[in-house]
């Protein structure tokens, strides 16, 4: 079975400097990737996903993400933060045939310092 | 263009007492799912659709029920609510042919005394 680990759930950051969330999955094979934002109050919206070729995708919002196989990781970045990007963020991973059933890590709970 | 609409919003039950969320897309999206957020738990999925009058269960389908009479909708019922039900649930919607990603609504939350 597919799982997705953040294994950070708090990350607090100062305006301007840059982020990294971090995202391991498990799965059998190259899986699709996607990290979600959800601000207060509101629901999830794609940030950027990863299905195949490049492995360094860029989002909304000023975000990437780097695939790397051999760490099964899918970190996000962002080199420089802006206080509107306090948010929760989600990595989700799902197979990338058969199954439509995503699967979502706990969440990363992004707060920003002024 | 409206996307996946959820609703009530907000709503709160007594133990025991019964309610139905509606969730409505108009992307003609072929899946659908109910999640719910709990603190620190991420999202877990309670039941899924693949299309118009069928459902199957999730990782969490217990005291929830679904139905897919219509494409378009997807209602999640609770016949008897417990205080373990409070949560804030989401609605997605999802194109086999479509970019990839699940379409998410608003969310609504729901208190359970």
């Amino acid at each position: 079975a597919q799982s997705v680990t953040q294994p950070d759930i708090h990350i607090t950051v100062s305006e301007g400097a840059s982020l990294e969330l971090r995202c391991n999955y498990s799965y059998g094979a190259t899986p699709y990737l996607f990290w979600y934002v959800q601000s207060p109050g509101q629901g999830l919206q794609l940030l950027l996903k990863y299905f195949s070729g490049d492995t360094l995708v860029q989002g909304i919002k000023g975000f990437e993400a780097e695939f790397k196989r051999s760490q099964s990781s899918f970190n996000l970045r962002k080199p420089s933060v802006h206080w509107s990007d306090a948010a929760e963020y989600f990595c989700a991973v799902r197979p990338s045939g058969g199954s439509y059933i995503p699967t979502f890590g706990r969440g990363t709970s992004l707060i920003v310092h002024p | 263009n409206a996307g996946v609409t959820q609703t009530p919003k907000f709503r709160v039950l007594k133990t025991g007492q019964s309610m139905t969320l509606l969730c409505a897309q108009d992307m003609n999206h072929e899946y659908m799912y109910w999640y719910r957020q709990d603190p620190g738990m991420g999202l877990r999925l309670i039941h899924y659709s693949v299309g118009e009058g069928t459902t199957a269960k999730g990782e969490v389908p217990d005291g929830y029920n679904v139905s897919r009479l219509k494409k378009q909708n997807f209602l999640l019922g609770l016949e008897s609510a417990a205080p373990s039900q409070t949560s804030v649930y989401f609605c997605a919607s999802y194109s086999r042919t479509g970019p990839g990603e699940l379409f998410f609504g608003e969310g609504s939350r729901l208190t359970v005394l």
